[in-house]
């Protein structure tokens, strides 16, 4: 079975702090993926890392960064985190890149 | 850019009763991915459709996949209280995106 891990399920932060949020995926996959999920908004894809070093910006990467050192583990940076960063924040990965993606629980941020 | 809707975006189903959500893309599709997320859970891969007219079963869930590829339905018989959540669809162009959700509530 896979597993997709996040470091936190729920995460307090100030504004302007800095925010590491990490994934990792035990399945040797080479895709993974973030995703933050709003009210209405459904899943909005942030980054995507299709090896390790290598990332492309998804929909809305405005204020985010990411770092993949390692097959395993994608984490998602907020270098000065806003209050309209606040939200469910979801890792996936996935064997193939476009198919079938296996989610992690989520983190649920909230930035004061 | 791509988009995929969904429609309805909520819907109250009578448990016992039959119910189906759709799903309609800007473009045609590779393939399409229905997701399951239940209340405080995360979304979990139900099924993709590949081929044009593609119809997959399992057991009380009936996935169709449009004749153009650009639209997608799932239907739900009989429904069941596990049955409530969000369902997902997520189509394929030349990326993946995911239409908004069709929330379902239950009523016993």
């Amino acid at each position: 079975d896979v597993k997709v891990t996040q470091s936190s399920r729920y995460l307090v932060k100030r504004t302007g702090e800095k925010v590491f949020l990490e994934c990792v995926q035990d399945m040797d996959h080479e895709n993974m993926f973030w995703y933050r999920q709003d009210p209405g908004l459904g899943l909005r894809l942030i980054y995507f890392s299709y090896d390790v070093k290598m990332k492309e910006k998804g929909d809305i990467p405005e204020g985010y960064s990411v770092s993949r050192e390692k097959k395993e583990r994608f984490s998602l940076i907020l270098e000065s985190a806003s209050t309209n960063q606040t939200s469910m924040y979801l890792c996936a990965s996935s064997l193939f890149r476009w198919n079938e993606q296996f989610f992690g629980p989520g983190t649920r941020l909230t930035v004061l | 850019g791509q988009q995929v809707m969904q429609i309805p975006q909520y819907q109250h189903v009578q448990e016992g009763e039959d119910f189906t959500t759709y799903c309609n893309s800007s473009t045609t599709l590779s393939n399409i991915q229905w997701y399951k997320q239940r209340p405080g859970g995360h979304p979990v891969f139900l099924i993709q459709l590949v081929k044009s007219g593609e119809v997959k079963k399992q057991k009380r869930l009936t996935f169709q996949f449009g004749e153009a590829k650009k639209n997608s339905s799932l239907h739900i018989t009989a429904t069941q209280t596990t049955d409530v959540g969000t369902y997902f669809c997520a189509g394929r162009d030349n990326r993946l995106a995911f239409g908004k959700g069709n929330q379902v509530v239950v009523i016993p």
